[in-house]
């Protein structure tokens, strides 16, 4: 079944330290996006790639880096510059088509804590 | 991008009951998405509306979107446990396909 995978599930990180989260996905989607949740808040865009070996940073993309090198993967590395990476980070894709829009597909997630 | 704020933030009703939850933006929108997120785990499209005025159905939930494309919502019929969750509206910003997503209204179906 196609689908996004995103390891690990949970991620302990010590101050100072960088981190990175993987994301794949095998549906053939052009689009992937990162976006970051905190409790009991809404989603805020860190960065996104609408195609490969090219991404945009979103509203909130200080602290944090990424790559595309390959259609299905957008690792996120949140660095020792991010103040308060503490999160639920969530990994997304989706086809958008020319002029059009699609739903986007989530992956499970990866909840991040600084210890 | 431009945020659109959801009301209520938290509602909490009897299993039987309905629900609606709204989106509202300041400026038109291009589209509107929703997707719900249970707890614990991650946001699931629903639907996606383009379209001034329109209306659409699945199952036990009803979507609308404004005439003037500036707020839009989600009403479910007869609330099920099942039910319970974050339900988020979302929408695009110009010809890019990144999404801003609102506030979230957490819904809370007791027996």
């Amino acid at each position: 079944d196609g689908g996004i995978t995103q390891s690990p599930k949970y991620l302990f990180r010590k101050e100072g330290q960088n981190v990175t989260l993987s994301c794949e996905q095998n549906l053939n989607h052009d689009a992937m996006y990162w976006y970051r949740q905190d409790p009991g808040q809404g989603l805020r865009l860190i960065y996104y790639s609408q195609i490969v070996n090219d991404f945009q940073k979103g509203d909130i993309a200080e602290g944090y880096s990424v790559s595309r090198e390959k259609k299905e993967s957008f690792p996120l590395t949140v660095t020792s510059a991010q103040k308060n990476p503490t999160a639920f980070y969530l990994c997304a894709s989706s086809s958008p088509g020319t002029g059009r829009h699609y739903g986007y597909t989530f992956g499970s997630g990866t909840r991040l804590t600084v210890v | 991008g431009q945020q659109v704020m959801q009301i209520p933030q938290y509602q909490h009703v009897q299993e039987g009951e309905d629900f609606t939850t709204y989106c509202n933006s300041s400026t038109t929108l291009s589209n509107i998405q929703w997707y719900k997120q249970r707890p614990g785990g991650h946001p699931v499209f629903l639907i996606q509306l383009v379209k001034s005025g329109e209306v659409k159905k699945q199952k036990r939930l009803t979507f609308q979107f404004g005439e003037a494309k500036k707020n839009s919502s989600l009403h479910i019929t007869a609330t099920q446990t099942t039910d319970v969750g974050t339900y988020f509206c979302a929408h695009n910003t110009g010809t890019a396909s990144k999404l801003t997503f609102g506030t979230g209204t957490r819904l809370q179906v007791t027996l």
